[in-house]
């Protein structure tokens, strides 16, 4: 079945660590994007990579970083400088051009700082 | 900055009712309308969209309307269910082909 893979479906963060949040496509989508949701402020952008190689920063990259080595792989690294990482996290793929009609999204990595 | 504005945060229907969730835009060059639903602890899923040159898409017992003139669309959830229960997101999309979601309603449907 095609379909986004998250992993971990939970994850704890000690203070001062870096973590990785895990997304895999087997879409063949072109696009990929990260998403940070909190009670009542709905999905905000972190970052999106439209092409291999290539990302761009959304609305709150700051303390994140991603890499898109791979088509299919898109990997979320949270580091020691995000003051508030404790949120659910989720991964989404497209098409791209006028082939976006709608994105697919993960199951999503619930982080939470211990 | 909000590009798109959904209401209300949160919404409770008798089972039976309608469920009507509404969303305004101000940019005109979003030129697609999806509406997405989100059960706890899973991601968005898409539910229905609509292009900007249809006033009107039934799916079911969900329907959007839309109004280009006055930048505003809304989700119809008719015969509402229990299991309708959960988070609704709309988005558009612009530029880039990038979407931009609403902040979410939360549904709660009461047997």
């Amino acid at each position: 079945d095609g379909g986004i893979t998250q992993s971990p479906k939970y994850l704890f963060r000690k203070e001062g660590q870096n973590v990785t949040l895990s997304c895999e496509q087997n879409l063949n989508h072109d696009a990929m994007y990260w998403y940070r949701q909190d009670p009542g402020q709905g999905l905000r952008l972190i970052y999106y990579s439209q092409i291999v190689n290539d990302f761009q920063k959304g609305d709150i990259a700051e303390g994140y970083s991603v890499s898109r080595e791979k088509k299919e792989s898109f990997p979320l690294t949270v580091t020691s400088a995000q003051k508030n990482p404790t949120a659910f996290y989720l991964c989404a793929s497209s098409l791209s051009g006028q082939g976006a009609y709608g994105y697919t999204f993960g199951s999503g990595t619930r982080l939470t700082v211990v | 900055q909000q590009q798109v504005k959904q209401s209300p945060q949160s919404l409770i229907v008798q089972k039976g009712g309608i469920s009507i969730i509404n969303c305004a835009y101000e940019n005109t060059a979003f030129d697609y309308f999806p509406w997405y639903q989100q059960f706890p602890g899973k991601g968005p899923a898409l539910l229905i969209a609509i292009r900007p040159d249809v006033s009107e898409k039934k799916e079911g017992r969900f329907t959007i309307s839309f109004n280009k003139s006055a930048k505003q669309f809304s989700l119809h959830i008719m015969d509402s269910q229990p299991g309708d229960s959960a988070t609704y997101f709309c988005a558009a999309r612009g530029t880039g082909n990038q979407f931009y979601f609403g902040t979410g309603t939360s549904l709660t449907v009461i047997p």
